[in-house]
């Protein structure tokens, strides 16, 4: 079983749909949660960090964190094309710097005009 | 946080020669990370390069087989050694963020044929 899991994809919705990304994962000793988009051609950007459980907010964007259940969510709101990128997790023991992360295999995602 | 260059974004190159990967960060950073991409793939951790000692290398990685340089704060080296056709990838580097996540560069495109 791999530590992290995450739907590959692709998922195609239109425009303005909510859109639900998601990653399960085996390490409970996890306590740090990132998203990271990644446009073709690019590098990972850094979208959005959480620590330990609950919810986090920022624009379109909220992150979700459930540790009993081992679960992260990626929700975006009225999605625009312009969100069309693949989205990975990631997740570490420790903060940045001190321990590595691992990363999901990124979800690509569509959104259709 | 961080913006790092990464330089050359792709290459074609023939199987036994090597190549070397440039990334220049424009702030001082302690640690450094070099990644490989693989198409469906999770990005896989080679090594750790932090200024002024040898690089840690991953499980599966070698330092005959990807020497890595870090002459200072800001600036680092990947070498791609005796290259096969399993060495074609994405090779990201990345750095410490201000505060939370990685920052990653753009990327090298390596094809070896």
């Amino acid at each position: 079983q791999k530590e992290v899991e995450q739907d590959p994809g692709p998922l195609s919705v239109p425009e303005g749909a909510i859109v639900s990304l998601n990653c399960t994962y085996s390490n409970s000793a996890f306590q740090y949660f990132m998203w990271y988009r990644q446009y073709s051609r690019k590098g990972p950007e850094l979208l959005m960090y959480t620590y330990s459980s609950g919810n986090k907010e920022d624009g379109r964007f909220t992150a979700q964190v459930d540790k009993s259940s081992k679960y992260i969510s990626l929700f975006i709101r009225d999605s625009q094309p312009s969100d069309s990128a693949t989205y990975l997790c990631a997740m570490s023991e420790v903060a940045s710097g001190t321990y590595k992360y691992i990363f999901g295999t990124g979800t690509r995602l569509k959104v259709l005009a | 946080s961080a913006v790092i260059s990464q330089k050359p974004s792709r290459d074609i190159c023939q199987r036994g020669t090597s190549l070397t990967i440039q990334c220049q960060v424009d702030s001082q950073v302690t640690m450094m990370f070099w990644y490989r991409q693989q198409p469906g793939q999770s990005l896989t951790l080679i090594a750790t390069a932090n200024q002024g000692s040898e690089a840690t290398y991953e499980s599966g990685f070698v330092i005959d087989k990807f020497p890595i340089s870090r002459p200072n704060l800001t600036f680092s080296t990947l070498t791609v050694s005796n290259m096969s056709p399993e060495d074609s990838s994405i090779y990201l580097c990345s750095a410490e963020g201000t505060d939370y996540g990685y920052t990653f560069g753009s990327g090298t495109r390596l094809t070896v044929v």
